[in-house]
């Protein structure tokens, strides 16, 4: 079993659709939970970066981790085509090095 | 803009010839990470520097060597290039082990 699942997709939703991106993880020593957005043949970017159970929100943006479950997930607002890549989630422990997900690939189509 | 550059973004070998990527930072940032990158699959980490301090990852083949001459500049060097090591090479650095990691654009390397 890998530490971290995460469903592949891909997923299409219609620009201004909710979009709601998931990962399960199996090591409850997990702390600290990010969410990477990575665009075609491009190194990821950092969008999210929480270490508690809850919400965290920036802009459309919210993270959600669920420590209890080990199940976190990040909510996309008003999706736009910009939108567009494949999504990592990624998580440690203290002073862990840092395990990611296989990454979701999403598209918004206009 | 302090940021994490790599090049070249695209390399070609041929079968068994050495072949070394760069990685620089501009951050000031102690630790810095290679990971290695296939399609459709998650970043793997080969190793990271703490300053000077080398941490390979037991999974890491021998093949796969690190240089870091100074706090700017790490190298990836690949001395046997085979088919199985095409893949995206993502540099990242963070300030320190336990805080967020910024990445580069990688370095897609193809083999032939």
């Amino acid at each position: 079993q890998k530490e971290v699942e995460q469903d592949p997709g891909p997923l299409s939703v219609p620009e201004g659709a909710i979009v709601s991106l998931n990962c399960t993880y199996s090591n409850s020593a997990f702390q600290y939970f990010m969410w990477y957005r990575q665009y075609s043949r491009k190194g990821p970017e950092l969008l999210m970066y929480t270490y508690s159970s809850g919400n965290k929100e920036d802009g459309r943006f919210t993270a959600q981790v669920d420590k209890s479950s080990k199940y976190i997930s990040l909510f996309i607002r008003d999706s736009q085509p910009s939108d567009s890549a494949t999504y990592l989630c990624a998580m440690r422990n203290q002073g862990g090095k840092l395990i990611f997900g296989q990454g979701t690939e999403l598209s918004v189509k206009p | 803009d302090a940021m994490v550059i790599q090049n070249p973004r695209y390399q070609v070998t041929q079968f068994g010839k050495p072949v070394t990527l760069s990685c620089s930072q501009t951050l000031n940032h102690n630790v810095m990470y290679w990971y290695q990158q296939k399609s459709s699959q998650a970043p793997k980490l080969l190793f990271h520097y703490y300053d000077k301090d080398f941490n390979n990852e037991a999974d890491t083949p021998d093949n796969f060597q690190s240089r870091r001459p100074n706090t700017s500049f790490c190298f990836l060097d690949i001395r046997s290039p085979g088919l199985g090591d095409a893949a995206m090479y993502l540099c990242a650095t963070s300030s320190e082990r336990q805080d967020e990691q910024y990445f580069g654009p990688g370095t897609r390397l193809t083999v032939t």
